[in-house]
């Protein structure tokens, strides 16, 4: 089975505080994504990426940023964390670099910022 | 900019009743379609998808209906049981090589 694994499933953090949000897939696949879901607004696509070192901007971009070194793995990160960015961070894979198909989701990582 | 979105945000059905899970999109070159099935303190699972040369598409006690005329697809759930509670996504695949998710209906399974 496609595992999609989310370093942390709860942080809390204080405001200005640099996040770290690791995910990493064990099937080899090329897309990877990062969703932040709300109560009432659904998933919004934050960032993606295609390829190891290639990213793009989602719907939702700012004040996040995402590395991707190697192909596992893609990170988010919030330079300085602000009360509004307290949600639940999904992250996803999917194979076939830039065809749309099956997402695979990870457990999810709720982060709150005080 | 182009939407995904779910008629009713909540839906309450009677274990062993059918549920329709209904959903809008607007990009009328939007040719492939996901629903997905989350369930508390998870993250959302694939149930069945569907491509624009289809109207119809039937998996394990669900099917999805498409109706490309008025933008609209829907999902069917047979004999609908408590394990089916969730809270159910339809997703626009697309929208630039990504997908774009639905705001969500939280089916309630009443014993």
């Amino acid at each position: 089975d496609v595992k999609v694994t989310q370093s942390s499933r709860y942080l809390v953090k204080r405001t200005g505080e640099k996040v770290f949000l690791e995910c990493v897939q064990d099937m080899d696949h090329e897309n990877m994504f990062w969703y932040r879901q709300d109560p009432g607004l659904g998933l919004r696509l934050i960032y993606f990426s295609y390829d190891v070192k290639m990213k793009e901007k989602g719907d939702i971009p700012e004040g996040y940023s995402v590395s991707r070194e190697k192909k596992e793995r893609f990170s988010l990160i919030l330079e300085s964390a602000s009360t509004n960015q307290t949600s639940m961070y999904l992250c996803a894979s999917s194979p076939g670099q830039g065809v749309v198909g099956e997402l695979f989701f990870g457990e999810g990582s709720r982060l709150t910022v005080l | 900019g182009e939407s995904v979105g779910l008629h009713l945000p909540t839906l309450s059905v009677q274990e062993g009743d059918n549920s329709i899970i209904n959903c809008a999109y607007s990009n009328s070159a939007s040719d492939y379609f996901i629903w997905y099935k989350q369930e508390s303190g998870k993250g959302p699972q694939f149930i069945i998808d569907i491509r624009s040369n289809m109207d119809k598409r039937q998996g394990q006690r669900v099917t999805v209906l498409l109706n490309k005329t008025v933008k609209h697809l829907s999902l069917q759930i047979a004999a609908t049981q408590p394990g089916d509670s969730a809270v159910y996504f339809c997703a626009d695949g697309n929208q630039g090589g990504k997908l774009i998710f639905g705001q969500g209906t939280e089916l309630s399974v009443k014993p």
